[in-house]
């Protein structure tokens, strides 16, 4: 089955970039299209869904980080990618990537283990 | 934004008892909410997805209801590995997706 995994620096300092990969792998071909979401956790709290790029289509971001944020994606390489600038200590989280159900966009149904990322 | 509100923040349960957890909207998300399951060191777990439907393998005693502004997960009967923090989340209004804050359910 599909399967996601981050990959990037775990540690980025204040006002620096931050640039991750999710990598798919597994899965067939699968018709109809999906939505690929970078979401984030900072410890000890809840969850934030940072963005979404589709199959096709736009691209859609968190209104509160818009101005810090862009996700891309190789779908040829199976990859999409997060960059979040400008970085301050409140960016320190876990950082996970997730696929959408097929029809129900918004429901991530398959997710990557995570990723650390401290900011200091 | 919508505003997710999930209730109780902690809920002390003993093995076997039935649970219901809650989630309330700021406005009408209509059936598109989502129940994750998270245990410690884990990704969230996709439960319920349009309010009531069971993701794939997610055993019979999860049951999700709602719609509007107003949700629940009810584990019919607590086992062990259900021990975790449980989220909702509405996918109606975006960007951005929402989610509540959380509640969890500890060993009593």
């Amino acid at each position: 089955q599909v399967q996601l995994l981050e990959s990037g620096p775990g540690l980025v300092r204040p006002s620096e970039t931050l640039s991750l990969t999710c990598t798919v792998s597994g899965g067939s071909n699968t018709s109809g299209i999906f939505y690929w979401s970078w979401l984030r956790q900072p410890p000890g709290k809840g969850l934030e869904w940072i963005g979404d790029v589709p199959d096709s289509g736009n691209t859609y971001y968190n209104p509160s980080l818009k101005s810090r944020v862009a996700i891309s994606q190789d779908r040829s390489k199976k990859r999409f990618f997060l960059t979040l600038n400008s970085v301050t200590t409140a960016d320190t989280a876990v950082y996970f990537c997730a696929r959408s159900k097929q029809w129900d966009y918004g429901a991530f149904e398959i997710w990557g283990l995570g990723t650390l990322v401290t900011v200091s | 934004e919508v505003v997710m509100t999930q209730s109780p923040v902690t809920l002390s349960v003993s093995p076997g008892e039935r649970v219901t957890l809650s989630c309330r909207a700021s406005q009408s998300v209509n059936i598109n909410l989502a129940w994750y399951q998270q245990k410690p060191g884990q990704p969230p777990r996709l439960l319920i997805y349009a309010a009531s439907t069971r993701a794939t393998g997610v055993p019979a005693r999860f049951s999700g209801s709602g719609s509007g502004t107003d949700f629940t997960l009810t584990i019919s009967s607590l086992q062990s590995e259900d021990f975790a923090i449980y989220y909702c989340q509405q996918y109606n209004n975006w960007p951005p997706y929402t989610f509540g804050q959380g509640t969890k359910l500890d060993i009593k």
